[in-house]
């Protein structure tokens, strides 16, 4: 098994962009969350899923969308890039709402 | 809302015990954890204690769980310069079906 994988692991984006970034697991868990960890800090959930169809707003969704169309993907989606979304992301998965295993994160510098 | 709390930084001797502790107020907690995430890495599982035990021994590693105090703390014996790393506290509960986590104690081993 890969676990939980994202992509890209860097990207620089100009104000105003937008991108996805894209999170995959293959271990046929129900529950995904994607999380913003800022320099120094813990984590901060910005959405999570319990299954295919079902999304809800974590602690900071504001700038994010997010889609679960299948058991394995939960894209992130930025639509227009600002500094304050310059963090580390990172995506989870777990079965049912119990321990969560982590992908590598994604660096986002927006400038 | 509910809160997890950690001291940000702990610095030890190598060979020394650590003991990194948490506090976390929602009484509904049925699942407190500890992650470990070094440098440019993202969140890798340590341990895991239900609610209804007082302690969990892993190999090095001792949780400590008051549940009257609401109070977590992970011991770390003979503490090795490759332990140096973030540890996060985390809780799930009933009333919850997403994560909580600390913002994380810096742990530093000095040879």
């Amino acid at each position: 098994n890969a676990g939980v994988t994202q992509t890209p692991k860097f990207r620089i984006l100009k104000i105003g962009q937008s991108m996805t970034l894209q999170c995959t697991q293959d271990m046929n868990h129900n529950y995904m969350y994607w999380y913003r960890q800022d320099p120094g800090m813990g984590l901060k959930l910005i959405y999570y899923s319990v299954g295919a169809g079902i999304t809800d707003k974590g602690e900071v969704p504001n700038g994010y969308n997010v889609s679960r169309s299948t058991t394995e993907d939960f894209p992130l989606r930025l639509e227009l890039a600002a500094p304050s979304q310059t963090s580390v992301y990172f995506c989870a998965s777990s079965f049912a709402a119990y321990e969560q295993y982590f992908g590598p994160g994604t660096r986002l510098t927006v400038t | 809302g509910e809160d997890v709390e950690q001291s940000l930084f702990l610095s030890v001797r190598e060979g020394d015990s650590s003991v990194i502790n948490c506090t976390y107020t929602d009484s509904s907690s049925t699942y407190l954890y500890w992650y470990k995430q070094e440098p440019g890495a993202g969140l890798q599982l340590l341990t895991y204690i239900f609610s209804n035990m007082d302690m969990k021994q892993d190999q090095r590693l001792t949780v400590l769980l008051n549940k009257k105090d609401k109070h977590l703390s992970l011991r770390i014996a003979d503490t090795q310069t490759g332990d140096s790393a973030i540890y996060f506290c985390a809780e799930v509960s009933r009333n919850n079906n997403d994560m909580r986590f600390g913002a994380g104690t810096r742990l530093t081993v000095k040879p």
